[in-house]
């Protein structure tokens, strides 16, 4: 049993279009964290959320707590979004994650 | 650019013996978490400290077992090293549990 997937697990796209990755989870939690992993490992935290909705350049996250779901939303889509898009929660101290979207943006 | 260090970088060990990850938090960072992250496969959250305190753990056996000092570093220590083990691991930190985090670029350790 998975307390969080993620959909689709791999994802092509060209360059321009808009791209929507999912999240549903079946734990009550603390905040949900869209997560951004390129090759070698590094990952950057992108969006930590707890309710609504939040923007950061080309870069959209949703939450709805009720239907507990979340959206990643990348508008006009570009090579260098190419990565892995984790899904992680918060339930109090102990954490979950998502085994994460491959997505690749051709040019 | 990230405010968490992590070394070594890469690190190859033999089975039985033991290894020492570290990492170091920006200033103020007074919680800090760990994961373990297989190949092919989303991170596992190892543990949590909070003000040098463990407040939070995954489902890892007692071989795992970490530190957390006042000047906002930890380490990661693991027994026993298995095979399985060979993993990237990662660290991160943030102020008071109610900030983003702020992920470290992981130490990849391979057990032989």
């Amino acid at each position: 049993k998975n307390e969080v997937e993620q959909s689709p697990q791999n994802l092509t796209a060209q360059e321009g279009e808009f791209i929507t990755i999912n999240c549903s989870y079946s734990v009550g939690i603390s905040a949900l964290h869209w997560l951004q992993q390129h090759p070698g490992g590094g990952i950057v935290s992108l969006f930590m959320l707890s309710s609504g909705k939040k923007k950061h350049g080309r870069l959209i996250a949703t939450i709805n707590i009720q239907e507990k779901h979340s959206s990643l939303h990348i508008t006009a889509s570009h090579p260098r979004d190419s990565a892995v898009y984790i899904c992680a929660l918060r339930t109090g101290n102990q954490f979950y994650f998502g085994t994460g979207t491959s997505l690749t943006v051709i040019p | 650019e990230t405010g968490v260090t992590q070394s070594p970088t890469h690190l190859i060990k033999t089975r039985g013996q033991q290894v020492t990850l570290r990492c170091s938090s920006q200033s103020g960072h007074n919680t800090v978490s760990w994961y373990q992250q297989a190949l092919g496969q989303g991170p596992q959250f190892i543990f949590q400290y909070y003000r040098e305190e463990e407040n939070g753990r995954g489902n890892f056996p007692p071989r795992f077992s970490g530190l957390q000092f006042p000047n906002y570093s930890s380490e990661l220590n693991v027994n026993a090293l298995e095979l399985d083990d060979s993993a990237l691991y990662l660290c991160a930190s943030n102020r008071d549990s109610i900030y983003g985090y702020t992920f470290g670029s992981g130490t990849r350790l391979t057990v032989v």
